[in-house]
């Protein structure tokens, strides 16, 4: 069965500093994946995705993420995170037209 | 605006009472997703319309939920007799023919079953 996990729960870095979200899938055959952010009060929001091609997809914000097959892998990157990066982080993976959830990571800016 | 609107964004009712959930989608979005969300999880899928057929309902957590889309255009979801193990943020989402695999989601409707 197809799933998403997010091994992280949390995640806390200092503003100005790199950060590195995991996302590890299960589907059988080429996966479609998604990043959507999640702030307070609002709804998700689409950060990038991955189809095909070029591994390495740029997103909004700043965000980039890395398709790895080998690793079942769709981890999200940004080199420099601002203190309005605070939010949860949803990796998704699409089947039959239904987008399977990771659990999010929670992102906690510390000033 | 043109984003996908939910209405209410809060419900508050009392167990046993029906609930009744509206969904806006964006103009000309032939397709519309139902989630649901609980506290520290993901969302999980519960059903889809392309136009005003619903092609896939068997993941509606019970049959005391219904979705429509009357139309092709808004949506509803329905819960009936509601339980307190409802309670959880309802999300919509659409998605366009051009690119039906990019889904664009609501603000959600939270339900607190009481």
């Amino acid at each position: 069965a197809q799933s998403v996990t997010q091994p992280d729960i949390h995640i806390t870095v200092s503003e100005g500093a790199s950060l590195e979200l995991r996302c590890n899938y299960s589907y059988g055959a080429t996966p479609y994946l998604f990043w959507y952010v999640q702030s307070p009060g609002q709804g998700l929001q689409l950060l990038l995705k991955y189809f095909s091609g070029d591994t390495l997809v740029q997103g909004i914000k700043g965000f980039e993420a890395e398709f790895k097959r080998s690793q079942s892998s769709f981890n999200l990157r940004k080199p420099s995170v601002h203190w309005s990066d605070a939010a949860e982080y949803f990796c998704a993976v699409e089947s039959n037209y239904q987008l399977i959830w990771g659990a999010g990571t929670k992102l906690i800016i510390k000033p | 605006d043109t984003g996908v609107s939910q209405n209410p964004r809060h419900k508050i009712t009392k167990r046993g009472q029906n609930v009744t959930f509206r969904c806006d989608p964006i103009s000309e979005h032939n397709r519309l997703y139902w989630y649901r969300q609980t506290l520290g999880q993901g969302p999980e899928f519960l059903t889809y319309f392309q136009n005003e057929a619903q092609l896939e309902k068997s993941r509606l957590l019970s049959d005391r939920f219904s979705a429509e889309r009357p139309k092709g255009s808004f949506s509803t979801l329905e819960i009936q007799r509601t339980e307190q193990g409802d309670s959880a943020m309802y999300l919509c989402a659409s998605s366009s023919s051009r690119d039906t695999d990019t889904q664009y989601f609501g603000p959600g409707t939270r339900l607190t079953v009481l």
